[in-house]
């Protein structure tokens, strides 16, 4: 699966978009972008996950670089609860689904 | 949907005993459970992955008679650590695929971990 570079650390206004790069420059054509959230001592949380084109949900949306060779997370209204490790990962769409967590980017949300 | 319930979520216990910690998809079928360590500080590191009715496969350095692991139902795995030591001391997570089969692009959906402390 191709590796992913993401910022350490973010800070963001709340209220404000918040908006996450991640660069996947090796990316195949069957690789879909995938972003997790890690909120202090839980579980990862699914956020967003697509191939080519622009996603949207009730949580997120995700803007995919025409040559696939990065994209954004957006959060589009920041609150102190998506205080987060946020996590970009491309995994092929194969049989095994494994998902390789690098170190991601840690979110603060600031009042 | 898609709520994955993993149990205890903390167990503190002596050093030798045998912990085993459940995993269970709630309202979905899942062919396919992972299983995830995370040291403080550092990204989840993946063990495991079990598939239901067959024997779990393991990453390389995860030792199979150590950390035992069962996924003998569509909603249920188990990961046993046996006799534990303060090394196996970490954060365990598990996570299932909502659908089975090849080519799928389904997310995982993670369960919110169990603590384990060795003493």
């Amino acid at each position: 699966d191709a590796k992913t570079t993401q910022p350490p650390s973010m800070d963001c206004a709340e209220g404000r978009a918040a908006n996450l790069p991640c660069n996947h420059s090796t990316i195949s054509g069957n690789e879909y972008v995938y972003w997790y959230r890690q909120i202090h001592s839980q579980g990862p949380q699914y956020i967003i996950h697509g191939l080519k084109n622009n996603e949207t949900n009730e949580m997120a949306s995700l803007i995919i670089t025409e040559d696939r060779k990065s994209s954004t997370l957006i959060l589009p209204h920041a609150t102190l609860r998506d205080t987060a490790v946020y996590y970009c990962i491309v995994r092929a769409r194969s049989n095994d689904y494994k998902l390789s967590f690098g170190a991601g980017t840690t979110v603060t949300v600031r009042a | 949907g898609a709520v994955v319930s993993q149990h205890p979520s903390w167990v503190i216990c002596k050093s030798g005993t045998s912990v085993k910690i459940e995993c269970r998809s709630l309202d979905f079928q899942a062919t396919t459970m992972f299983w995830y360590r995370q040291f403080p500080k550092q990204s989840l590191m993946l063990m495991a992955t079990s598939n239901e009715g067959s024997k779990a496969t393991y990453e390389q350095g995860v030792e199979k008679d150590k950390f035992l692991i069962n996924h003998a139902s569509l909603t249920l795995s188990t990961l046993t650590v046996t006799s534990a030591h303060p090394e196996d001391s970490s954060f365990y997570i598990c996570s299932a695929t909502t659908l089975p089969g090849q080519y799928s692009n389904q997310p995982q959906h993670f369960g919110d971990g169990t603590r384990l402390s060795i003493l």
